[in-house]
């Protein structure tokens, strides 16, 4: 089955400056990869998604990046706000069946002002 | 948009008893509905993935009979925890995607259950 790998586990950076995490996936049958972000206590809110069919899709100042061949995507936040620390989360999926997201362990982001 | 309910959000119960979580979409149906599992500070885990009219299909290691799960209608499916004891407290999530729709998924609110 489908394993996620992502890092780092914590990541602490100062407001306005940028944030990036990683994840790889072992499944290369898996094409669909969303990022969500998690408050303490909260749902998780997805915040961009990206599909096998392109490398690379932005959100203002998010963005996702995915290399298919090394079976790694990240997540890029450019000018870091304070609003922006939580835990994030990525997942793969396959759209066959029941598109079951597999997710990522969890990175910590902690902007400080 | 997409919204999906959960109820109750907090739940405390005794030990040996059961307690029953319903998960809904409001505005749109969904054919298929997952259940997840959440540790403090730990990322969530697949339970089992809950078909309309169907039975769930369970992950690995879930006790099908101590997680009870029934997805009688496109809108709502429930999941029962069976004669709860303490280790089974814990951030119970659900996620629905449109039947339209072929992955994104979204969150319910999430349900902690605190056995004691």
């Amino acid at each position: 089955g489908e394993n996620v790998e992502q890092h780092p586990s914590t990541l602490s950076v100062q407001e306005g400056d940028s944030a990036v995490i990683k994840c790889t996936y072992s499944d290369s049958a898996s094409n669909y990869f969303p990022w969500y972000k998690q408050e303490l206590g909260k749902r998780p809110q997805l915040i961009i998604d990206i599909r096998s069919n392109v490398g690379e899709k932005k959100d203002q100042r998010i963005a996702v990046t995915l290399n298919k061949t090394a079976k790694h995507f990240s997540l890029h936040i450019t000018e870091t706000q304070p609003e922006d620390s939580a835990v994030y989360f990525c997942a793969a999926s396959t759209i066959q069946g029941a598109q079951k997201l597999v997710f990522g362990q969890g990175t910590r982001l902690t902007i400080n002002p | 948009g997409a919204v999906v309910s959960q109820h109750p959000s907090r739940v405390i119960c005794k030990s040996g008893t059961s307690v029953k979580i319903e998960c809904r979409s409001l505005d749109f149906q969904a054919t298929t509905m997952f259940w997840y599992r959440q540790f403090p500070k730990q990322s969530l885990m697949l339970m089992a993935t809950s078909n309309e009219g169907s039975k769930a299909t369970y992950e690995q290691g879930v006790e099908k009979d101590k997680f009870l799960i029934n997805h009688a209608s496109l809108t709502l499916s429930t999941l029962t925890v069976t004669s709860a004891h303490p280790e089974d407290s814990s951030f119970y999530i659900c996620s629905a995607g449109r039947s339209s729709s072929t992955d994104t998924q979204y969150f319910g609110p999430g349900t902690r259950l605190t056995v004691l």
